[in-house]
């Protein structure tokens, strides 16, 4: 099956600081998808990026599907970001959608 | 986008019991997913509740284990049966928008202990 390696696998940043994310895939995915899980668990849609490029306040994110590959770049970032972040595709065979290993992400003030 | 409430957010369950989680949409869709989330882990599928037919379930569940039931469009249930301390883990419910090739929607997760 499709699998989908995140790195880092962990990362610590001061507040105010920029990072980068990225998520590769082992085969060609559609639906690709961002999401941020917060402290109690629960998963929030950050971008739905099948290819190209998307920007939402402080957070962007790029797909080169040819490459198999995304980014999600985080600029100044806030305690508030702390979490983890997950990418996932879909399989085209079965339309299921495979997550990736996730980032753990630690702002601190 | 939809709208997903799933309940309990959290529970402490004593082994050998069950405990059934509920998941409910605003808006109706034909296919819920239930997924485990092992702590530390990425998610993993469970299985696929579709309305009126028996859930699809992935390799490594089986429906002993985990009922699913689809009674209507807007609403599924999860039972983690017989729980064991191994079945700690968050549970969540999702669906996609409409159409094919859309963005997945979660349910705020079900924080299971077993003791």
């Amino acid at each position: 099956g499709i699998q989908v390696e995140q790195s880092p696998p962990d990362l610590i940043l001061q507040e105010g600081a920029n990072s980068t994310l990225r998520c590769n895939f082992s085969d060609s995915v559609n639906n690709l998808q961002w999401f941020h899980q917060n402290p109690w668990g629960q998963l929030i849609n950050l971008f739905y990026i099948p290819s190209g490029t998307k920007q939402n306040g402080r957070l962007s994110a790029t797909t080169v599907a040819t490459e198999r590959y995304s980014l999600l770049y985080i600029s100044s970032s806030q305690t508030t970001d702390s979490g983890v972040y997950f990418c996932a595709g879909g399989d085209y065979n079965t339309d299921k959608l495979i997550f990736g290993t996730g980032t753990r992400l630690q702002v601190f003030p | 986008s939809a709208v997903i409430s799933q309940k309990p957010s959290r529970d402490i369950c004593q082994r050998g019991t069950s405990l059934t989680i509920q998941c409910q949409v605003d808006s109706q869709v034909t296919m819920m997913f239930w997924y485990r989330q092992q702590p530390g882990q990425s998610l993993t599928l469970i299985a696929t509740a579709n309305q009126g037919s028996e859930a699809t379930y992935e390799s490594g569940f089986v429906i002993d284990k985990f009922p699913i039931s689809r009674p209507n469009l807007t609403f599924s249930t999860l039972t983690v049966s017989n729980m064991s301390p191994e079945d700690s883990s968050i549970y969540l419910c999702s669906v996609e928008g409409p159409g094919r090739n859309t963005e997945a929607f979660f349910g705020q997760g079900t924080r299971l202990t077993v003791v």
